[in-house]
């Protein structure tokens, strides 16, 4: 079984800019989060969707957004990039999303803001 | 509010010692608790899970729900131990959200 695909690998943006990130679940997986993971402020809970709906959503500002669609691939954009948006975005995915769950984390796209 | 500490960010011992990696949470409701672990260039992975009550790789962890810890121990270090550890906090509801410490840094000494 493949597991959680995370594209592209790394980015490199400029202070205005947009990106989109993409996330693909273990197959059969129906639920998709995101973290942002930096140096200074470890692991942070970004959104997380189910059967393409948001369920929950951390403390980012709006410009942070995200989707999931029909075979629960996910995306995730930052709009009008920051150069404090520079981090490592996890992505996980799990079958149900009921609480207590294990969680199966990609390799993540490292994002660089200049 | 919900949070999780780790109060050391490197723990060195030499092999054969034991570990013991400490975590307390704050949180009102039901928690569930969780160690995940990144070793060099893998993949954030789930390690246990207080829920399952199990053994990995000789590490276990009790919820003490009084002291609000989970703390994770292994009687004899071993050299493949060395990785970066974190608790996470989650059982809030139907949602895969978790709320990470810090992470504690174990290196293990041949």
């Amino acid at each position: 079984k493949a597991g959680v695909t995370q594209t592209p690998r790394y980015l490199i943006k400029t202070r205005g800019q947009q990106v989109t990130l993409s996330c693909s679940p273990i197959s059969g997986h129906r639920s998709v989060s995101w973290y942002q993971q930096t140096p200074g402020q470890g692991l942070q809970f970004l959104f997380e969707y189910f059967s393409e709906t948001q369920r929950n959503k951390g403390n980012f500002p709006g410009r942070f957004s995200g989707r999931q669609f029909s075979n629960s691939r996910s995306e995730m954009n930052v709009s009008t990039l920051e150069l404090g948006d520079s981090a490592l975005y996890l992505c996980a995915s799990s079958l149900m999303s009921s609480g207590n769950e294990k969680l199966f984390f990609g390799s993540g796209t490292q994002l660089s803001v200049l | 509010a919900q949070r999780v500490t780790q109060p050391e960010k490197l723990l060195s011992v030499f092999k054969g010692a034991p570990v013991e990696l400490k975590c307390n949470y704050s949180y009102s409701g039901s928690p569930e608790l969780f160690w995940y672990v990144q070793y060099s260039r893998q993949r954030l992975q789930l390690l246990l899970r207080h829920i399952s009550r199990e053994s990995i790789k000789g590490f276990t962890a009790d919820l003490n729900k009084g002291e609000t810890s989970f703390h994770l121990k292994k009687p004899f270090a071993q050299e493949e131990d060395s990785a970066m550890y974190y608790c996470a906090l989650g059982g809030m509801g139907n949602t895969d959200k978790l709320i990470f410490g810090t992470g504690t840094r174990l290196q293990v000494f041949p």
